[in-house]
Formats: structure tokens, C-alpha cells, sequence
């Protein structure tokens, strides 16, 4: 069946560091691939999304590049600020050509990232 | 932007009552919804995915008798767990997608908090 994996958190950086949460995933058929952002209290938002292949979804200076080939699609910020602290879902979403329409999401377990100042 | 809105946003009930969760497209006729559960901590797990007019269609390991799904309109969607029991408390999520296009975006509701005593 189809999978998420994403780092372990929680990851603790200080402001204006680099950031990296790793994610990779197994899907059949075509999948778009996506990181949702928990903030606490409040329910998941769409961060950024990539639908095919070497696209690049960006969003509040967050990107991440759909790797076909390492089936991996990985966020990165390059200067974190402590507003960034939340939970980060990775997560897959396959379209079933055949008509069945796509299947709900497919999350992993979610990076817990804080950032302090 | 998408709006979906989740009614009641928590509840307390006790052990052996029902309760009913509604999930409402705002701004968007919803053709399929989807049901999430989260547990403290952990990742969204998907529970049912529901197509109005039809019957709901659920993940493996779901009591499909106990979670009743009803999607009665364009952007209505109801969860009612039957004959609740203490673990069935936790955080509910539905989410609706809108039609068109080639990316399968699905907008979050905020949760509700299920809490069975």
C-alpha cells in the first residue's frame, strides 16, 4: 500500500537556521505530493503541493521538489523565525486513472519542529 | 480561499450515547469528503471517504456500523459514532476536495474533539 516516511521530531533549531525535514514515500499509480502544517491549536493547512514529477511547490519561503527518482519530496527553509514552529505533515495523495477518483491523503506521522530564539 | 467548517469543534459524552460531527464546504460544492481520525501525537489516519449521494467508502479496520457516514449534499458531510466507548475519543478531522483541475487539493476542517466519558 501506499506509504509516508518523514524524519522523527522533534527537531530544535535556533532562528535563522537552516532547515531540512526529510520525506519519502511509496505510492502506486501517479501521486501528488504534498506538506500540510499543523499549528498549535489549529487544524492542518496546506503548506505546499507538487503534482508530477521534478516540480517544485514553494510557499512562506518553504520548498520542496518532487523526486521521482529517490521518491523523496523534502522541505527546506533557508532562515527558519520562531513563527515556523509547528507540526509538519508530509503526505501523498494518488490519483486513480481508471476513474475511482483519488484516494484520501496518505500522511506520515508529522515532524514536530521548534524553533527557538 | 476553500473554507470548510466542522460543527461541533468539541464534544463530551458518555460511554454508550451517540454523537453526530458535521463538516460543511462554505464556499464550494465538495463531491467527495473524507473522515480523519488523530490520536495525540500521532498522524491523521483516513476512516472513511464519503461521495454525495453514495454510500461511504472505509479504510480497513474501520467499523463501518459504528462510524456512520452520511454525505447528503454538494457540502454536507455527518459523522455519527454510535453507542460511543472511552476509546473512541479523539480528534476528528474532515476534509472536503473540490472538483476540476489535476490537482487534488483537499481543504481541512478545524477538528472536533471527541471526548467520551
Amino acid at each position: 500500500g501506499d506509504s509516508v516516511t518523514q524524519m522523527e521530531g522533534p527537531v530544535t533549531l535556533s532562528e535563522e537556521a537552516c532547515l531540512t525535514i526529510n520525506c519519502t514515500y511509496t505510492a502506486t499509480g501517479y501521486p501528488s505530493l504534498f506538506w500540510y502544517v499543523q499549528y498549535p491549536g489549529e487544524g492542518l493547512q496546506l503548506l505546499l503541493k507538487a503534482t508530477k514529477a521534478d516540480d517544485k511547490g514553494s510557499n512562506k519561503g518553504f520548498e520542496a521538489t518532487y523526486r521521482k527518482e529517490t521518491t523523496s519530496f523534502h522541505l527546506e527553509k533557508g532562515s527558519v523565525q520562531v513563527s515556523d514552529s509547528a507540526v509538519y505533515f508530509c503526505a501523498l495523495s494518488v490519483y486513480m486513472y481508471s476513474g475511482g477518483g483519488a484516494d484520501g491523503l496518505t500522511f506520515g506521522k508529522g515532524t514536530h519542529l521548534i524553533i527557538q530564539p | 480561499g476553500a473554507v470548510v467548517s466542522q460543527h461541533p469543534s468539541w464534544v463530551i459524552c458518555k460511554s454508550g450515547t451517540s454523537v453526530k460531527i458535521e463538516c460543511r464546504s462554505l464556499d464550494f460544492q465538495a463531491t467527495t469528503m473524507f473522515w480523519y481520525r488523530q490520536f495525540p501525537k500521532q498522524s491523521l489516519m483516513l476512516m472513511a471517504t464519503s461521495n454525495e449521494g453514495s454510500k461511504a467508502t472505509y479504510e480497513q479496520g474501520v467499523e463501518k456500523d459504528k462510524f456512520l457516514i452520511n454525505h447528503a449534499s454538494l457540502t454536507l458531510s455527518t459523522l455519527t459514532v454510535t453507542s460511543a466507548h472511552p476509546e473512541d475519543s479523539s480528534f476528528y478531522i474532515c476534509s472536503a476536495r473540490a472538483p476540476g483541475g489535476t490537482t487534488y487539493e483537499q481543504y481541512f476542517g478545524p477538528g472536533t474533539r471527541l471526548t467520551v466519558t
